[in-house]
């Protein structure tokens, strides 16, 4: 049975930088496009970014782009997601989830605040 | 403003039977990409609960259904039960610029 975790959450102020990650187990890690998808407070889901399960392929959503970068570490069954000039909409659960359409599995979420 | 547009609520009473609609475009369902939805109780994570269209993966009661036509998609709940009242979201593919994956606003299913 696929597990995600995600970890790395946090308060932050505006303009600030964070790693998320997403460790994956319970399956051929390396098989699959992984990505990240958030949930703002009393909000519905919002795609953030996926990436192939070689790292060869990346896309972002419009409204991360130039400033998060995803990115996986296959040989550590980790996904990661570099958030960096962070502002109050970014404010959000983001989880990891596996494939890039039809998530099957999805981790349980790690909580960013964005706030002064 | 979501790409796919779902009704805010739905309800229903034990029993019943209701649907929840997600109209989409000619850049994502109109152009045949598969539509996917997800079921989040309150509190928790999102969980796969039809895929391609009409799937239901392993353990998923057959009291949920789902179909598309044209630009439109809909998921399908017979016998409610207050154990399904959650979150609802649809989600498909799209071509345009603005980024391959798209998900409805999402749809509330109280269950009187």
């Amino acid at each position: 049975q696929a597990l995600l975790v995600e970890s790395g959450g946090g308060l932050l102020k505006p303009g600030g930088s964070l790693r998320l990650s997403c460790t994956a187990s319970g399956f051929t890690f390396s098989d699959h496009y992984m990505t990240w998808i958030r949930q703002a407070p009393g909000k519905g889901l919002e795609w953030v970014s996926y990436i192939s399960g070689s790292g060869s392929t990346i896309y972002y959503a419009d409204s991360v782009k130039g400033r998060f970068t995803i990115s996986r570490d296959n040989a550590k069954n980790s996904l990661y997601l570099q958030v960096n000039s962070l502002r109050a909409e970014d404010t959000a659960v983001y989880y990891c989830a596996r494939g890039n359409s039809g998530f099957d599995y999805w981790g349980q979420g790690t909580l960013v605040t964005v706030s002064t | 403003q979501s790409v796919l547009t779902q009704p805010p609520s739905v309800s229903g009473a034990p029993g019943q039977r209701v649907t929840i609609s997600c109209t989409g475009s000619s850049s994502n369902i109109g152009a045949g990409y598969d539509v996917h939805w997800y079921q989040q109780l309150p509190g928790t994570a999102p969980k796969l609960l039809i895929f391609g269209n009409s799937n239901r993966p392993s353990g998923v009661p057959d009291r949920f259904s789902g179909s598309k036509s044209g630009t439109s998609a809909s998921l399908a709940i017979t016998g409610l039960q207050a154990e399904d009242e959650a979150d609802y979201y649809c989600q498909s593919y799209d071509s345009s610029l603005s980024g391959p994956v798209v998900f409805g606003g999402g749809t509330k299913l109280t269950v009187l």
